[in-house]
């Protein structure tokens, strides 16, 4: 069964710094592309970032260009987004997806972890 | 970046209608990289429909996809009351991979 279970979400202060992880399993981890995908409470998904399988070729939203970091370590089977110098716009609920490649699309989600930026 | 408008923003319906989404992009997309996702309050959103118009598994036939270039629409041919939530496209024919603004399907 493909699990995708994300932690490391919490409350951050501006300024701070969080990394998330994405744990997945029941699923050959290297041979997929992976994404990051966020919501802010009440509003739509907005795409964040994503990686290809061997960790070569990544891909951010402008909005979080060289602020967060995605990164995958294929022998541990997990996915992270670092994220730093958080404000209080990066508050979110933050969802990692499994992308099938050929006719694009995510096909299994993590639960999402919720991200507060407040002092 | 490709725009993705999805309208109406909320549609009203009863159990049984037709629902009609539209989801228009501000240059043309691959039929390829246009996708459909459903979100329930509180869930993770679940893909229904990819290619355009291709079921993903496990999605009933009532869902049907259909559009190319700049216009696509998701029909649900007889809505069930586990139908209303909010459904959302996203093209991945260029990054960023946008999302539309999503459509709230709501019981009237």
């Amino acid at each position: 069964e493909v699990q995708l279970v994300e932690s490391g979400g919490g409350l951050v202060q501006p300024g701070g710094s969080v990394r998330l992880s994405c744990a997945a399993s029941g699923f050959t981890f290297s041979s997929y592309w992976m994404h990051w995908v966020r919501q802010a409470p009440g509003k739509g998904l907005v795409w964040v970032s994503r990686i290809n399988g061997d960790g070569s070729d990544t891909k951010y939203a402008d909005s979080v260009k060289g602020r967060f970091t995605i990164s995958r370590d294929n022998a541990k089977n997990t996915l992270y987004l670092q994220m730093n110098s958080l404000r209080a716009e990066d508050t979110a609920v933050y969802y990692c997806a499994r992308v099938v490649y050929g006719y694009l699309r995510a096909d299994f989600w993590g639960q999402g972890t919720l991200v507060t930026v407040s002092s | 970046e490709i725009v993705l408008t999805q309208s109406p923003g909320t549609l009203s319906l009863f159990p049984g209608e037709r629902a009609t989404l539209s989801c228009r992009a501000s240059q043309s997309v691959s039929s390829s990289y246009l996708v459909w996702y459903q979100q329930k309050l509180g869930q993770a959103p679940r893909l229904l429909i990819y290619g355009a118009s291709s079921r993903a598994t496990g999605i009933p036939d009532r869902f049907s996809g259909s559009g190319s270039g700049t216009d696509f629409t998701l029909t649900i041919s007889r809505l069930e009351p586990e139908d209303f939530a909010v459904y959302y496209c996203q093209q991945y024919h260029s990054s960023p991979e946008t999302f539309g603004g999503g459509t709230r399907v709501e019981i009237k």
